[in-house]
């Protein structure tokens, strides 16, 4: 494990459903990422949160939602998804916003909507 | 905003050195990241190099930076089976020193 995890690893949801993927850090650190990976693009930030706060939301739909309750927690609720959406959503973590000593990553949840 | 490009494929023989090269935009990038990613995985940090450094080698790895051609390269010797993966390029810049990732490079190594 790399310190951050993530559940479920796979997600195979209709349009309609809501689901929430997780994110776990053990690593003290207190800003945490979510990325979007489609095939042949490149990596897509979606969201940072910093000692709690978002702090950034780059023009994200509204059918993802995050939530972090503490700095050791990150979720992102999903509802009424297109199946574009389908790809691997990673969540990263890191010592303060600044990225000077990189971003750890979880294993990513391969979501695909049907 | 910066932009990070990288070529998409590259294949080598087993033992071969590989080398993996991108460029970026911002001149004020402080920090740049090779990351690696298995199959079905997370990206893994590698290694990175502070911008006011020219090479960095840990073990297998050499990072060259041209910080004047904004290039950034990743040197692999003895290249095994092992080390096929997508490599990603990143770069910290603007005030809250995000990365900005570039496309990746998938690296086949072939026996």
């Amino acid at each position: 494990e790399t310190g951050v995890t993530q559940t479920p690893r796979h997600l195979v949801m209709g349009m309609t459903n809501k689901k929430s993927l997780k994110c776990e850090q053990h690593l003290g650190h207190n800003a945490m990422y979510w990325y979007k990976q489609s095939a042949k693009k490149p990596l897509e930030l979606m969201f940072v949160y910093s000692l709690e706060e978002r702090v950034e939301n780059n023009s994200v739909p509204s059918r993802f939602s995050p939530e972090c309750p503490n700095s050791s927690h990150l979720f992102l609720h999903l509802h009424t998804l297109q199946p574009e959406d389908s790809a691997l959503y990673l969540c990263a973590s890191s010592q303060d916003q600044g990225a000077d000593y990189g971003y750890t990553f979880g294993s990513g949840t391969r979501l695909t909507v049907v | 905003g910066e932009d990070v490009e990288q070529s998409l494929f590259l294949s080598v023989r087993e033992g071969d050195s590989s080398v993996i090269n991108c460029t970026y935009t911002d001149s004020s990038s402080t920090y740049l990241y090779w990351y690696k990613q298995e199959p079905g995985a997370g990206l893994q940090l590698l290694t990175y190099i502070f911008s006011n450094m020219d090479m960095k080698q840990d073990q297998r790895l050499t990072v060259l930076l041209n910080k004047k051609d904004k290039h950034l390269s990743l040197r692999i010797a003895d290249t095994q089976t092992g080390d096929s993966a997508i490599y990603f390029c990143a770069s910290a810049s603007g005030s809250a020193r995000q990365l900005t990732f570039g496309s990746g490079t998938q690296l086949t190594v072939l026996p």
